[in-house]
């Protein structure tokens, strides 16, 4: 199985400022990676697929990078809608697998 | 767009089996996969399995053989997992979520209100 690996698991932000979050597969999956926000009580939302598209009604100041094993996601001015938590997804082979999760408080 | 609407949340006695469905409205699904994720109270996201209908296989993850069954029915626009030999570590919400990609491997765009199922006597 291919093992997804978050860092940090919690990051502490203000609302303007600059947040990364790394993702790293255990081996190469191309640019099949996916980004999700979720919130408290919430399905998942997508909002990067294929490392660094966008989806649609997804605000720009989302952006996703890299490819084969190291994958960050930034937020590029964090809004108060942001403060939720953030999972990567492989698609690269079954099984899928999830990165563990990253919270991000104020 | 395609909605997908679960089945209500359940209690259920360790050892029972729980069924949860899952029904697409506003458009097709059977060329694109058809996953189940579920997410116990306080962590992360967790594959069950998946199948692509048009090709008809499931994929299971390892944890869950023998234990799950998923199938769809493309009559009704539903897929359902059943789960058996339920534990109380099976408690947790079990979402529904369907591909954006045609006949492949994929992200998840929609995803169902998910089902809260309780394990306990």
């Amino acid at each position: 199985d291919i093992q997804m690996t978050q860092s940090p698991s919690t990051l502490s932000a203000s609302v303007g400022g600059r947040v990364t979050i790394t993702c790293r597969a255990s081996q190469s999956i191309n640019h099949w990676l996916a980004w999700y926000q979720q919130k408290p009580g919430r399905a998942p939302n997508l909002l990067i697929y294929r490392a660094s598209a966008l989806e649609s009604g997804v605000p720009s100041r989302f952006s996703g990078s890299g490819s084969g094993t190291e994958f960050t996601l930034t937020i590029s001015s964090l809004q108060p809608d942001d403060f939720a938590t953030y999972y990567c997804q492989q698609y690269e082979t079954y099984p899928l697998t999830f990165g563990q999760g990253t919270k991000v408080e104020i | 767009q395609v909605q997908l609407v679960q089945s209500g949340a359940e209690v259920k006695e360790p050892g029972s089996s729980v069924k949860v469905s899952c029904k697409a409205s506003g458009g097709t699904f059977t060329s694109y996969t058809l996953t189940w994720v579920r997410q116990a109270p306080g962590q992360g996201l967790e594959w069950v399995g998946g199948i692509i209908p048009t090709f008809g296989t499931v994929h299971y993850a390892q944890r869950f053989q023998g234990r799950v069954t998923i199938t769809t029915d493309e009559s009704t626009s539903a897929t359902d997992m059943e789960l058996r030999g339920l534990r109380s570590d099976d408690t947790a919400i079990y979402f529904c979520a369907k591909g954006a990609v045609r006949l492949r491997l994929s992200y998840f765009e929609q995803w169902g209100q998910g089902t809260l199922i309780t394990v306990s006597s």
